[in-house]
């Protein structure tokens, strides 16, 4: 069955750690999509990322960087010199391209709350 | 900029009363999807349309809880004779082409409390 799991629940650093929040996920299909998204205090889920499970290529955007290894079924975020800004709850998720005939609604881990103090 | 709105933010309501939402999309996404948020834990799928047909409806979604989205432009989400365990942050999000790869924006969501 498909499911995202999102091992670490909470993870407090401080000001310019580095951080990597980890993803698993689980799926049948040969054809999926990953993503990561953020939802700040505010509540509005922003979206960050996404890759397709035919491009193993890892992703870098500023800060922020992306290792995605099918080998472990892994999809890690990571983010570098971290800032009080990035203090949210991150999301990972997961989209399916053929099994079931479910085309396009994402599958969501718990979520991992970060809190980066100054 | 109009992203994906969402109206009522909040609702307080009674068990046992009935209340609707109301999602405005990006405009020209044809893809619509609503979720539903409890405390602690990542969204959950609950139906989705595209254009004006609802395609998929999870088993989340029971037969007290009904989406349209007529005319294939604004959606409404209606939960019946509400309970308790409905209390919940309702979600949508919009997305334009018809596949799994495409970016979903969300809204702000409704907060429901069922008192």
């Amino acid at each position: 069955a498909q499911k995202v799991t999102q091992a670490q629940t909470e993870i407090s650093v401080v000001e310019k750690e580095d951080v990597t929040l980890d993803c698993v996920y689980e799926t049948r299909d040969t054809t999926y999509y990953l993503f990561w998204y953020k939802q700040p205090p505010s509540g509005e889920l922003v979206f960050l990322i996404r890759r397709n499970s035919f491009d193993e290529q890892n992703e870098i955007s500023g800060r922020y960087s992306w290792n995605f290894q099918k080998s472990t079924s892994s999809f890690n975020f990571t983010i570098t010199a971290s800032q009080v800004v990035d203090s949210a709850v991150y999301f990972c998720a997961l989209s399916e391209a053929n099994y079931g005939g479910s085309q396009g609604n994402l599958i969501f881990g718990k979520g991992t709350k970060l809190s980066v103090k100054p | 900029d109009t992203g994906v709105s969402q109206n009522p933010r909040h609702k307080i309501t009674k068990r046992g009363q009935n209340v609707t939402f109301r999602c405005d999309p990006i405009s020209e996404h044809n893809r619509l999807y609503w979720y539903r948020q409890t405390l602690g834990q990542g969204p959950e799928f609950l139906t989705y349309f595209q254009n004006e047909a609802q395609l998929e409806k999870s088993r989340l979604l029971s037969d007290r809880f009904s989406a349209e989205r007529p005319k294939g432009s604004f959606s409404t989400l209606e939960i019946q004779r509400t309970e308790q365990g409905d209390s919940a942050m309702y979600l949508c999000a919009s997305s334009s082409g018809g596949g799994p790869y495409n970016e979903q924006f969300f809204g702000p969501g409704t907060r429901l409390t069922v008192l």
